[in-house]
């Protein structure tokens, strides 16, 4: 079984600094990785995703990624937020493949503040 | 291109009451998951169906089923509500019964009283 955790809930931060959302997870197998944003009654936006090769993953709306194995973590960053970066952020997990079903984490609020 | 649209958005049941919700895919998709997120958690995996059939099962009881019919679209059905079975409903589509890049729609708020 695998899991995911995102040990912080909520993330405070003033606009134009940067902010990192933590993730950690836990799997036997090898995996794909994944982090998606939630804007308020919405659905779910991809972000970026890491299915092989270079650690380093960019994705939409300049935020990257970096999967580190040995520390089983794929934490998400952002030199400058904006305040319309607000928004819950989820890190999310399958077998690589992909064929497997996805588990996500239970999400982080990040709040931008003026 | 429409992405992946729900319906309804939003509804109201009564307990013990059956529900049905709707999901087409993103065009050129083939593959439709569902999830149930409550309040405050994360999105929970129910299944998934591909080529018509559930491919895979979350850990949900046999009150949720599904289908998948032959233009791709999909249904999931919830009996006997439970007030525990209010929460966003989520479909999400994506190619090949692989979930690489999965599309999510906006969702339908159940809410069951």
């Amino acid at each position: 079984a695998q899991s995911v955790t995102q040990l912080d809930s909520q993330v405070p931060v003033f606009e134009e600094a940067p902010v990192e959302l933590r993730c950690n997870y836990s799997s036997s197998v090898s995996v794909y990785l994944f982090w998606y944003v939630q804007y308020p009654n919405q659905g779910l936006q991809l972000l970026l995703k890491y299915l092989s090769g270079s650690t380093l993953v960019k994705g939409i709306n300049g935020f990257e990624a970096e999967f580190n194995k040995s520390q089983t973590s794929f934490h998400l960053r952002k030199p400058s937020v904006h305040i319309s970066d607000t928004a819950e952020y989820f890190c999310a997990v399958t077998n690589s493949g992909g064929y497997q079903k996805v588990t996500f984490g239970t999400g982080t609020k990040l709040q931008v503040i003026p | 291109d429409a992405g992946v649209t729900q319906s309804p958005t939003h509804l109201i049941k009564t307990r013990g009451q059956q529900v049905t919700l709707r999901c087409s895919p993103k065009s050129g998709h083939d593959t439709v998951s569902w999830y149930q997120q409550a309040l405050g958690q994360g999105p929970q995996f129910i299944f998934q169906y591909y080529e018509e059939e559930e491919r895979q099962r979350g850990n949900f009881p046999d009150r949720f089923s599904g289908h998948q019919y032959p233009n791709y679209s999909s249904e999931l059905n919830v009996n006997a509500l439970l007030l525990g079975d209010s929460a966003l409903y989520l479909c999400a589509s994506s190619w090949g019964g692989i979930n690489t890049e999965a599309f999510f729609g906006q969702g339908t708020r159940l809410t069951v009283v």
